[in-house]
């Protein structure tokens, strides 16, 4: 069955940096388009980071562009979310989720999510 | 961006009662939605996806429904289990994939 399970998560400072994984297993990793997505405290899903299956495509929104960046390793079957400059707003709960299709589509599959404090 | 809207942000519905959910696109996205539930501390779960296609294993009790700009969740006789927040997802036009704001399903 598919898993997906998210580490790396924590208490960082203003302006620090983090990075999230997202091991992933009962599907063939390289095939499928995968995603992040984050929940603020309290608040609603936003999307956060796209890798296309082939890894020839990364998206992400205005709000994390050139602070984040999405990446993998098709070796350890293991999804990568750096994220840099850390801001406050970005304290939420970050999930991976994959897509049902090599590029960009709804997500069939969550993994736990992995929380991320950005406070001083 | 295509701006998800979800109404109510709050139903309050007994148990065994219909609930009907609503979220509107700011612009046609076909039938490229998706529906996802959510209970507190878990992840969202896919429940609706191409507006009315059932996930796998989702109860027939959760139908969806709409194309263009309106689509409706409806749970025809809520069990327990379904409350919960519950959330639409366009893929029409990508990036950004957005979400509606979410709809709580609470207990009356």
């Amino acid at each position: 069955q598919v898993q997906l399970v998210e580490s790396g998560g924590g208490v960082v400072q203003p302006g620090g940096s983090l990075r999230l994984s997202c091991a992933a297993s009962g599907f063939t990793f390289s095939s499928y388009g995968m995603h992040w997505v984050r929940q603020a405290p309290g608040k609603g899903l936003e999307w956060v980071a796209f890798l296309r299956y082939d890894g020839s495509n990364k998206y992400y929104p205005d709000s994390v562009k050139g602070r984040f960046t999405i990446s993998r390793d098709t070796s350890k079957n293991t999804l990568y979310l750096q994220m840099n400059s850390l801001r406050a707003e970005d304290t939420a709960v970050y999930y991976c989720a994959k897509s049902p299709y090599g590029s960009g589509s709804y997500y069939d599959y969550w993994g736990q999510g992995t929380l991320v404090t950005v406070s001083s | 961006e295509i701006v998800m809207t979800q109404s109510p942000a709050t139903l309050s519905v007994s148990p065994g009662e219909r609930a009907t959910l609503s979220c509107r696109a700011s612009q046609s996205i076909s039938s490229n939605l998706a529906w996802y539930q959510q209970k507190p501390g878990q992840a969202p779960r896919l429940l609706i996806y191409g507006a009315s296609t059932r996930a796998t294993g989702i109860p027939a009790r959760f139908s969806g429904s709409g194309s263009g700009t309106e689509f409706t969740l409806t749970i025809s006789s809520l069990q327990s289990e379904d409350f919960a927040v519950y959330y639409c997802q366009q893929y029409y036009n990508w990036p950004p994939w957005t979400f509606g704001q979410g709809t709580k399903v609470e207990i009356k």
